[in-house]
């Protein structure tokens, strides 16, 4: 059974803190992503990694930074957390859009962080 | 560029009624379109998707979609909805690695 692992289930940081969001898979993966998940705006991608120690930009990534290590690890940090940096983040994972039938290859979900900045 | 409009941020529904939520879509290439379903605090699980074919999708606890490239929409259908379909529910459509999602619709199911 494929199984996208998320380190914390709820995180409280304080306004300035330095704070890291794990993401682990077990599926052999290349492509691991970080969304950000806010009422009425749905998920944004914040960062996408395609291999170890690749990365792209997403749409919102302000204020954020990843780091991937290990094939399996994905990493967002945060350098100096503040209160709009409270939310839901999910990380996913899924093959290369190349290797799938019509180029495509799902994506799967990790259970979510909830993160509080106060 | 690629957008996804949901156009009801929640929909309130009696268990048992049928339920429509609906998505519309806007891209400049090939539509791959999807839905996902999150239940109270977990991670989204793919409901149904969209890839050729057959443009009526039917997926995962009884729910089926039409996609209607006229209309450039998506929309989720349930001919009777339960308690324990009361989820949140996101459309989304994805280019190469890439997925765009709706803004989600909450979907409540009364007793």
């Amino acid at each position: 059974d494929v199984k996208v692992t998320q380190s914390s289930r709820y995180l409280v940081k304080r306004t300035g803190e330095k704070v890291f969001l794990e993401c682990v898979q077990d599926m052999d993966h290349e492509n691991m992503f970080w969304y950000r998940q806010d009422p009425g705006l749905g998920l944004r991608l914040i960062y996408f990694s395609y291999d170890v120690k690749m990365k792209e930009k997403g749409d919102i990534p302000e204020g954020y930074s990843v780091s991937r290590e290990k094939k399996e690890r994905f990493s967002l940090i945060l350098e100096s957390a503040s209160t709009n940096q409270t939310s839901m983040y999910l990380c996913a994972s899924s093959l290369p859009a190349g290797t799938g039938t019509f180029g495509y290859n799902e994506q799967f979900f990790g259970p979510g962080t909830r993160l509080t900045v106060l | 560029a690629q957008s996804v409009t949901q156009l009801d941020s929640q929909v309130p529904v009696f268990e048992e009624a049928p339920v429509e939520l609906r998505c519309n879509y806007s891209s400049s290439v090939s539509v791959y379109l999807f839905w996902y379903v999150q239940y109270p605090n977990q991670g989204l699980q793919l409901l149904l998707k969209y890839l050729s074919g057959s443009t009526l999708v039917k997926g995962i606890n009884g729910f089926e979609a039409e996609f209607n490239k006229s209309q450039t929409s998506f929309h989720l259908r349930k001919p009777s909805v339960h308690i324990s379909d009361t989820a949140e529910y996101f459309c989304a459509v994805i280019s190469g690695n890439m997925l765009t999602f709706g803004g989600g619709t909450r979907l409540m199911v009364k007793p």
